[in-house]
């Protein structure tokens, strides 16, 4: 079966540095992406990676190894608007998408 | 990145009456349209695709006679929960893609309905 795995919850501090790792088990692969959740809000879109290697975008950068079914997202100089849901999705050989089930990114003073 | 509105934003509604939810793209051409749903703390549980012109593909466990969607045009899906019960009371978002093969989707603002 197609399975995505990533941490349920995990506490930052303010201004620190974060990694959030996602890995992942599909029926083919077009590319993962991330998506930031507020609660109550609908996803919005962080990152796409379709090739292995590193993406950076300002303070957020995303990680993809094709050959591991890894990625991970890095958060740097965390804030505290930062604390949200952060979903991962890999585009299988449908191009459907399938969705973690997210980590809950809680940040501290 | 495109633009998908969906309206309204929340509803509250009586149990047994109907509530339809509308996503629309606004820049571009929806190919493919996606219904999700998503209770407190959990993740995005996808109900059905549908592909303007053509009838929608249901998950497996989502009523489709329950939740009735549709496609007519390239920018307009629609989701209808017909005779609504409080158990239904959930965060439905749609998405939408464009060409096929384009991988990203766009999500609407989502819609908090609530039976009461």
């Amino acid at each position: 079966g197609q399975n995505i795995d990533q941490p349920t919850e995990m506490t930052a501090t303010e201004g620190a540095i974060v990694q959030i790792n996602c890995t992942y088990q599909t029926s083919g692969f077009n590319g993962l992406f991330w998506y930031q959740q507020h609660a109550g809000e609908a996803p919005t879109f962080l990152s796409y990676n379709v090739l292995d290697g590193l993406e950076e975008k300002g303070r957020f950068s995303s990680f993809l190894s094709r050959s591991k079914g890894y990625s991970y997202l890095l958060l740097k100089e965390l804030q505290m608007k930062d604390s949200a849901s952060y979903l991962c999705a890999v585009c299988d050989s449908n191009y459907q998408l399938i969705w973690g089930a997210g980590t809950k990114l809680i940040i501290k003073p | 990145g495109a633009v998908v509105s969906q309206h309204p934003s929340w509803v509250i509604c009586k149990s047994g009456t109907s509530v339809k939810i509308e996503c629309r793209s606004l820049d571009f051409q929806a190919t493919t349209m996606f219904w999700y749903r998503q209770f407190p703390k959990q993740s995005l549980m996808l109900m059905a695709t549908s592909n303007e012109g053509s009838k929608a593909t249901y998950e497996q466990g989502v009523e489709k006679d329950k939740f009735l969607i549709n496609h007519a045009s390239l920018t307009l899906s629609t989701l209808t929960v017909t005779s609504a019960h409080p158990e239904d009371s959930s965060f439905y978002i749609c998405s939408a893609r464009g060409l096929l093969g384009d991988t990203e989707a766009f999500f609407g603002q989502g819609t908090r309905l609530t039976v009461v």
